[in-house]
């Protein structure tokens, strides 16, 4: 099952502008990721959140994580063309062994 | 540094056959996990290996299974395919365990017909 539910699905804006997505979780986690995967590819590591940590940033994207909510949030500031791809949390629950992925969400950036 | 590499990347196979897959971690990892994702879905947990005993199993048949070589290498095996094992899987490597960063391979494609 899935333990992350990105939202929106799919989300198409133009270069530029910034990009939101968000992750709801269901149990306690020591992380949470966020991971991008161009379509058809291997999945590539952006950011990760520490369960103890409210906002990071790398770059252009900054993560906030609200525990009492279950929920983070991926900015993508002044998004690209080249920014084109699904985007995917995942979750490292306290209780697991494994890391949980949610369903993405599909980000066009037209030029 | 090579990556996580992967083979076969494509392949057809026909239902009731039997297939394996091969995953080559990044020198010095020690971890490796197996996902299986359908086309327009996340990426779902099979297996994960570390210092070569499984140490986690997701939610798959027994046709599924898999195992880690003493260089760390690993292969996942799935018996008796059926059309809905068509998918891409993926393998990812980590230093220390699933608790921080996955490099993953670029995936096999399976098709089953």
């Amino acid at each position: 099952s899935q333990q992350g539910e990105e939202d929106p699905q799919a989300l198409s804006i133009q270069e530029g502008e910034n990009a939101t997505m968000n992750c709801s979780y269901k149990t306690s986690i020591n992380n949470l990721q966020w991971y991008r995967q161009n379509s058809g590819r291997g999945l590539v590591h952006l950011i990760l959140i520490r369960s103890n940590e409210r906002e990071k940033h790398s770059g252009r994207l900054r993560v906030t994580l609200d525990t009492s909510k279950k929920s983070s949030s991926l900015l993508i500031t002044a998004s690209r063309a080249a920014d084109t791809a699904s985007y995917f949390c995942a979750t490292d629950a306290t209780s697991g062994s494994r890391l949980t992925f949610g369903e993405g969400t599909q980000l066009t950036v037209n030029p | 540094d090579a990556g996580v590499t992967q083979s076969p990347t494509h392949l057809i196979k026909t239902r009731g056959q039997q297939v394996t897959l091969r995953c080559s971690p990044i020198s010095g990892h020690k971890s490796v996990s197996w996902y299986q994702q359908v086309l327009g879905q996340g990426p779902q947990f099979i297996f994960q290996y570390y210092e070569k005993e499984e140490r986690g199993r997701g939610n798959f048949p027994d046709r599924f299974s898999a195992r880690q070589f003493p260089n760390y290498s690993s292969e996942l095996n799935v018996n008796a395919l059926l059309l809905g094992d068509s998918a891409l899987y993926l393998c990812a490597s980590s230093l220390l365990g699933i608790t921080g960063e996955l490099f993953f391979g670029e995936g096999s494609r399976l098709t089953v017909l």
